[in-house]
C-alpha cells in the first residue's frame, strides 16, 4: 500500500533554513505529481507548492514563494522542500500528498502523516 | 481569510443528514473540479471526494458531492458518532494560479 514519510521537522529560529523530506513507496512515484501542505497549530489546511511527475513544473502559494523550493528525485522515491529565510508564521505541521493523478487539481488521495516545523527564537 | 467560504461549523444528530457548502467563484469552483477531505482530530486528511461527485474506494455512499455554478457541497447521510471532524473543500484558482482550501467545517454530531 501507498506509503508517505516525511521527515526533517523540528525547531529552527527565525530566518534560518530547514529541509524536509517524504519517503514514498507503495506506487511508482514517477508518474505522479506531488504536492506540499502544512496547517498552522489550530488552522486550517495550506497549500505550499506541486512539482510535476518529472519535476518540470513547480507551483507556489503566495506565502511562500521566492522563499520555498520543492524538488524530487525520482531514483530515491522522496521529494523534499527547501525553507529558506523562515518566519514565525511558517510554524505548521508539514504534510506532503499525493496527486491523484486525475484531472482534479486538487485530488490528493494519499497523505503523510505530517512533521511539525517551528519556527521561534 | 480564504477564497472558498465554508460556514466555521456544523451539527445534526446521529442517523440524519447535514450538507456543507463551499463558496468560491468563476475562478475556482465553477471552472475547476472541487475536492473534499476529511480530518479526523489528530490525524492526517483524507480524501473523500474528487472531481466533484466521485469517491474514492472505501469511501462509503453516505458521502456526496456536488457542484453548481460558483458553488460545491458535500453531502452526508446517516450520520454516525465516528464522523465529527472538520471537513475541507479544495480545487484550483485559475487567476492565483494555487490549489487553494477552504476554511474548513468542523461536524458535530450530537
Amino acid at each position: 500500500q501507498v506509503h508517505l514519510v516525511e521527515s526533517g521537522g523540528g525547531v529552527v529560529q527565525p530566518g534560518r533554513s530547514l529541509r524536509l523530506s517524504c519517503v514514498a513507496s507503495g506506487f511508482t512515484f514517477r508518474d505522479f505529481g506531488m504536492h506540499w501542505v502544512r496547517q498552522a497549530p489550530g488552522k486550517g489546511l495550506e497549500w505550499v507548492a506541486v512539482i510535476s511527475y518529472n519535476g518540470t513544473y513547480k507551483y507556489y502559494g503566495d506565502s511562500v514563494k521566492g522563499r520555498f523550493t520543492i524538488s524530487r528525485d525520482n531514483s530515491k522515491n522522496t521529494l523534499y522542500v527547501q525553507m529558506n529565510s523562515l518566519r514565525a508564521e511558517d510554524t505548521a505541521v508539514y504534510y506532503c500528498a499525493k496527486d491523484g493523478g486525475g484531472t482534479g487539481p486538487s485530488d490528493f488521495d494519499y497523505w503523510g502523516q505530517g512533521t511539525l516545523v517551528t519556527v521561534s527564537s | 481569510q480564504s477564497v472558498l467560504t465554508q460556514p466555521p461549523s456544523v451539527s445534526a444528530a446521529p442517523g440524519q443528514k447535514v450538507t456543507i457548502s463551499c463558496s468560491g467563484s468563476s475562478s475556482n469552483i465553477e471552472n475547476n473540479y472541487v475536492s473534499w477531505f476529511q480530518q479526523l482530530p489528530g490525524a492526517a486528511p483524507k480524501l473523500l471526494i474528487y472531481e466533484n461527485n466521485k469517491r474514492p474506494s472505501g469511501i462509503p455512499d453516505r458521502f456526496s458531492g456536488s457542484q453548481s455554478g460558483t458553488s460545491a457541497t458535500l453531502g452526508i447521510t446517516g450520520l454516525q458518532t465516528g464522523d465529527e471532524a472538520d471537513y475541507y473543500c479544495a480545487t484550483w484558482d485559475t487567476s492565483l494560479i494555487a490549489v487553494i482550501f477552504g476554511g474548513g467545517t468542523k461536524l458535530t454530531v450530537l
